[in-house]
């Protein structure tokens, strides 16, 4: 089935950096999500994309729909202590046809 | 307030037993989904509903059962042939009848642990 390919794993960065991680599929996906899930918690949406070049911010989170459908980036500008969790990206291949596959996830953690 | 609740958090059960998670939403959403989610492991479709007495399997549904007798309720039932059945479970929902279609809004999960 199809995949998506999440990186890094994990990231360790000082408070006040800035993170950027991506989302590849080898297959053309209509919809790209961002959800971002505390320890012990339901994930929750951050932003969603569904437009090929589309760019979408959110306070300090910038998504982008990649040109060639086939990938996702998410950037946190100026990171704080509440940015700690599990970020998943998560693609639709026809969108409100097609069940939502997840990545596997880039675990964030701010050093003190 | 509006949202998704599950119960019980954590659920500890010895091995062979059938056990069922509870998930309710009053946010008058039609569809409703079950998904596992396993240490460094994306979210897998267990089952979903879109309507009252209506629901489909999903990618991993050997081993589980579902059942949607009101709108607001989804339970799901974790079987003694669910081979792996430790894990962490999270019920979702969303507006509209044709599942996938809106943004799911996820419960805040229960984590599951067999013995």
């Amino acid at each position: 089935g199809q995949q998506l390919n999440q990186s890094p794993q994990s990231m360790f960065i000082q408070e006040g950096e800035d993170v950027s991680m991506n989302c590849t599929s080898s297959s053309i996906f209509n919809t790209w999500l961002w959800y971002k899930q505390d320890p012990g918690e339901g994930p929750v949406l951050l932003i969603a994309l569904y437009k090929a070049g589309e760019l979408t911010s959110n306070g300090r989170l910038t998504a982008q729909f990649g040109i060639t459908r086939k990938d996702s980036f998410l950037n946190i500008s100026a990171s704080i202590p509440s940015d700690v969790g599990i970020y998943f990206c998560a693609g639709q291949l026809r969108r409100g046809d097609d069940k939502i596959i997840f990545g596997k996830g880039t675990r964030l953690h701010i050093l003190p | 307030d509006g949202g998704i609740t599950q119960s019980p958090k954590y659920l500890f059960r010895k091995e062979g037993q059938n056990v069922t998670l509870s998930c309710e939403q009053n946010l008058n959403h039609d569809a409703m989904y079950w998904y596992r989610q396993d240490p460094g492991q994306g979210l897998r479709l267990i089952y979903y509903s879109q309507i009252v007495n209506d629901f489909q399997k999903g990618d991993i549904a050997e081993g589980y059962s579902v059942s949607r007798e009101k709108k607001e309720s989804f339970p799901l039932t974790v079987t003694s042939a669910q081979k792996n059945p430790t894990a962490f479970y999270l019920c979702a929902s969303s507006d509209g009848r044709t599942p996938f279609t809106d943004t799911q809004y996820f419960g805040p999960g229960t984590r599951l642990t067999v013995l």
